[in-house]
């Protein structure tokens, strides 16, 4: 079966780049929804999308933004980047309809390792 | 306080024994019920989900919900060395609307 599919797997950029992760939902999927996860840290969530419109905001920094696409694939957008943006970025799919999300949860993609030096 | 919370561990138990897992809740009227499975570096897993009180079992798993003391446990019969891992407990809390909260996991080592 198909799953989310996250690129890159790994990214490695300097201070105060800028840098673009990118998600594919599980086909049929509705809603997209991006967490961040520190070293030891629970999953934070930072934000998500549903039919292309943002849904829900979390801690998702200013120097972030995402959107999400007509194909419904996203893309998380992070500029000036700190050393402490450093982490696992994951992207998850549901679908909303029926309120299968909240009965069944959501599917994680494998993830991107973000390394800022 | 946080919304959803869990013992980091490590939780140590010997092979083919019962792990038990808990995790308290602060939102009275949260509705979904998640326990996540996590390897090191890797995603998590989605392993059961409950939304009724009582316990639902599912193989060697079995989630156990009581929102009238807003826990959360998931029962692991006959840990086995590949169980070892980091479990999340995540709870979709009433006015979140599809957003999950996530605990801060639990170690579990099961040792041969």
């Amino acid at each position: 079966a198909a799953g989310v599919i996250q690129s890159p797997r790994h990214l490695i950029k300097e201070k105060r780049e800028t840098a673009t992760l990118k998600c594919y939902p599980i086909p049929r999927h509705d809603t997209v929804y991006w967490y961040q996860q520190g070293p030891g840290q629970d999953p934070q969530f930072l934000i998500s999308f549903y039919e292309k419109m943002q849904s829900d905001k979390g801690s998702i920094p200013d120097r972030f933004s995402a959107q999400q696409f007509s194909d419904y694939h996203s893309e998380l957008n992070m500029s000036s980047l700190e050393l402490g943006d450093s982490a696992l970025y994951f992207c998850a799919s549901s679908l909303r309809l029926w309120g299968a999300s909240t009965r069944y949860g959501y599917t994680f993609g494998s993830g991107t390792r973000l390394t800022v030096v | 306080q946080k919304e959803v919370e869990q013992n980091s561990g490590p939780l140590s138990v010997p092979e083919g024994a019962i792990a038990s897992l808990n995790c308290t809740y602060s939102d009275r009227g949260s509705q979904s019920f998640f326990w996540y499975r996590q390897y090191s570096g890797k995603s998590p897993e989605l392993i059961m989900f409950i939304y009724s009180n009582g316990d639902k079992e599912d193989g060697r798993f079995t989630a156990q919900l009581n929102k009238a003391s807003q826990y959360v446990s998931l029962l692991i019969r006959d840990s086995q060395p590949s169980d070892s891992a980091t479990y999340l407990c995540a709870v979709n809390m009433r006015n979140a609307g599809n957003m999950l909260t996530f605990g801060g996991g639990t170690r579990l080592m099961v040792k041969p």
